[in-house]
């Protein structure tokens, strides 16, 4: 079974400070790499996707892809409370198939 | 603004109540989806129509059935549902098959 991996969290930063959140994902062959931000009782949201390896940067979120580690990233530079939601990773594999992590919860306290 | 659109936001049913939820969008998109979310979950895939080609995830229990009349409309029906099917249903679009997902703001369905 394909799985995407993710620290349920939470994952508890200062504001100011960069939060990295992570997800490992176990199909090689995996094409597109989605991080979707979700509010308490809200529905996901999406902020960024990376298709290559390296690093995508969008203002203050960067994504960074390794395939040969199969392993993608977030990074929240200047993190701000609002910034705290649970995010999700979601891969699409070989199959064509989207598969979602279970979320990271991130707090960034005042 | 083009967006995706789930009526009702909140919905309480009985126990063995058949329910629709519905989902529309305005962005045009060939795919729409529709995921079961529970606490502290991952969202689910249910099934997805690529126009209008259906597909139903193996998983999905026959309790749960789906329509979509049209490019812009898409309903989901619980025939029966149990108290295992309290969650949140999110819809979702995209232009092509799993490529970036919009999301609708969620129907929370409640059973009592």
């Amino acid at each position: 079974q394909k799985e995407v991996e993710q620290n349920s969290g939470p994952l508890s930063v200062p504001e100011g400070a960069i939060a990295s959140l992570n997800c490992t994902y176990s199909d090689r062959g995996s094409q597109s790499f989605f991080w979707y931000r979700q509010y308490s009782g809200k529905s996901p949201e999406l902020i960024m996707s990376i298709y290559s390896n390296g690093d995508k940067e969008d203002g203050r979120f960067t994504a960074q892809l390794n395939k040969a580690s199969q392993y993608v990233s977030l990074l929240i530079r200047d993190s701000q409370p609002s910034d705290s939601a649970t995010y999700l990773c979601a891969v699409k594999g070989a199959g064509n198939m989207l598969t979602f992590g279970g979320g990271t919860r991130l707090m960034v306290k005042p | 603004d083009a967006m995706v659109i789930q009526n009702p936001r909140y919905q309480v049913t009985q126990f063995g109540k058949p329910v629709t939820l519905s989902c529309s969008q305005t962005l045009n998109h060939n795919v729409m989806y529709w995921y079961q979310q529970k606490s502290s979950q991952a969202p689910k895939l249910l099934f997805h129509y690529y126009d209008k080609d259906f597909n139903n995830e193996a998983d999905t229990p026959d309790n749960f059935q789906s329509r979509r009349p049209n490019t812009s409309f898409c309903f989901l029906d619980i025939r029966s549902p149990g108290l295992g099917d309290a969650a949140m249903y999110l819809c979702a679009t995209s232009r092509g098959e799993y490529e970036k997902l919009f999301f609708g703001s969620g129907t929370q369905l409640s059973v009592l």
